[in-house]
């Protein structure tokens, strides 16, 4: 069982857009939550971190539902700029970070 | 602003050979990580580090070995290098504290022939 799954999409959308991506994981025990972001050949870099009472970081908005454990990013207005690759990543305490994936978008012109 | 080096951006090397893979942060960080990246299957992690001279096993460590003996050098080292090791490796180190950003290198990009 993975421990966390995405949509690999990709999801293409217009300019403009809003899009959702949501993320399980499978550690209920499972503490901190963040979304990373990967543009083509570079490294993953943090775009957001995701807190119990949700947060928002201008067009995003990230989520956490720890009742049914999973995670979600809405990303407003999208623009080109957005297009990437977004991995979903959970801490389970003293372990390393655990990456899902990750969910590809391209945004159209 | 911080920084994770890898020695190299594209690599060949011929299967059997020793190859070292090597990678400096200069933030100071505690935290040691290095994975690799392939296409459907994402990030796994090979091995960490907490400290000098300490690693653990991520979830993938077979066929790798790696060496920390200053803490701002994390070095990756295949000891005979296979063509199903052909991949994009990336360096990535944190502060201590398990939840603390991960900063990653701009990765290795090695071809095992």
């Amino acid at each position: 069982r993975k421990e966390v799954e995405q949509d690999p999409g990709p999801f293409n959308v217009p300019e403009g857009a809003t899009v959702a991506f949501n993320c399980t994981y499978s550690n209920s025990a499972s503490q901190s939550f963040f979304w990373y972001r990967q543009d083509c050949r570079k490294e993953p870099k943090l775009l957001m971190s995701v807190y119990s009472s949700g947060n928002e970081d201008g067009r995003f908005t990230a989520q956490l539902n720890r009742a049914s454990q999973y995670i979600s990013l809405l990303i407003r207005d999208s623009k080109l700029s957005d297009s990437a690759t977004y991995l979903c990543v959970v801490n389970s305490g003293n372990t390393p970070l655990v990456f899902g994936k990750g969910t590809r978008l391209s945004v159209i012109a | 602003d911080v920084k994770v080096t890898q020695s190299s951006r594209y690599l060949v090397k011929r299967t059997g050979e020793k190859v070292f893979l090597e990678c400096v942060q200069d933030m100071d960080h505690e935290n040691m990580f290095w994975y690799r990246q392939d296409p459907g299957l994402g990030l796994r992690l090979i091995y960490f580090s907490y400290d000098v001279k300490m690693k653990e096993k991520g979830d993938i460590p077979e066929g790798y070995s790696v060496s920390r003996e200053k803490k701002e050098r994390f070095s990756l080292i295949l000891e005979s290098a296979s063509t199903n090791q052909t991949s994009m490796y990336l360096c990535a180190s944190s502060d201590s504290g398990r939840v603390s950003e991960q900063f990653f290198g701009p990765g290795t990009r090695l071809t095992v022939l």
